[in-house]
């Protein structure tokens, strides 16, 4: 079957640096995805990967590696309104997304 | 304003009500979207419409219904629901209707309760 795993929650401090990691089966591969959610807002898009390496966006950066079924997203110089969800999908042969159930990042003062 | 309006935001019905849930996408894409969202599960796709017309049913029991208007409003029409149902209800949009065709744009969510 078709899974993507990634920690369920996460903490971090105000300042410091932070990476979620994802981890993907699926039939095939056409790219990853990641989104953040506030609590009670609507997931907003941040970077969608589909060659090998690393992609920086200001302080958030994402990483693929496709040989590895691996991605991860790091956070530079934490602040506090980073605390939210973080949802990884990856998309399939098929061109359908396949959801991760999101990690939960806290940060603290 | 992320461009994908839904209403209401906060729903409680009873397992015989019928009720209907709203979105509007002001950004003129062509494909929308329902997704169930349950806590510290992945999203899961419910239907997807594309130029109003609907290209995927994910195994949806029949008490949800979908309706698509036009490219700019997509209902679900809620009947005889079950408790299981109380969920965050996510409608998105994106330019077509491929995983691969670019991001999704996201509504805010109708949190559902169903007593």
């Amino acid at each position: 079957g078709q899974n993507i795993d990634q920690p369920t929650e996460m903490t971090a401090t105000e300042g410091a640096i932070v990476q979620i990691n994802c981890t993907y089966q699926t039939s095939g591969f056409n790219g990853l995805f990641w989104y953040q959610q506030h609590a009670g807002e609507a997931p907003t898009f941040l970077s969608y990967n589909v060659l090998d390496g690393l992609e920086e966006k200001g302080r958030f950066s994402s990483f693929l590696s496709r040989s590895k079924g691996y991605s991860y997203l790091l956070l530079k110089e934490l602040q506090m309104k980073d605390s939210a969800s973080y949802l990884c999908a990856a998309v399939d042969s098929n061109y359908q997304l396949i959801w991760g159930a999101g990690t939960k990042l806290i940060i603290k003062p | 304003e992320t461009g994908v309006t839904q209403t209401p935001r906060h729903l409680v019905m009873g397992m015989t009500n019928k009720k209907s849930l709203k979105c509007e996408q002001h950004l003129g894409h062509n494909a929308m979207y329902w997704y169930k969202q349950s806590a510290k599960k992945p999203l899961e796709l419910m239907f997807v419409y594309s130029l109003e017309e609907r290209v995927e049913n994910n195994s949806v029991p029949s008490r949800f219904s979908p309706e698509c208007p036009n490219s700019s409003h997509l209902f679900l029409h809620l009947h005889t629901l079950q408790p299981e149902d109380s969920a965050l209800y996510l409608c998105a949009s994106s330019q077509v209707a491929s995983g691969g065709g670019g991001e999704l744009f996201f509504g805010e969510g109708s949190r559902l309760t169903v007593l």
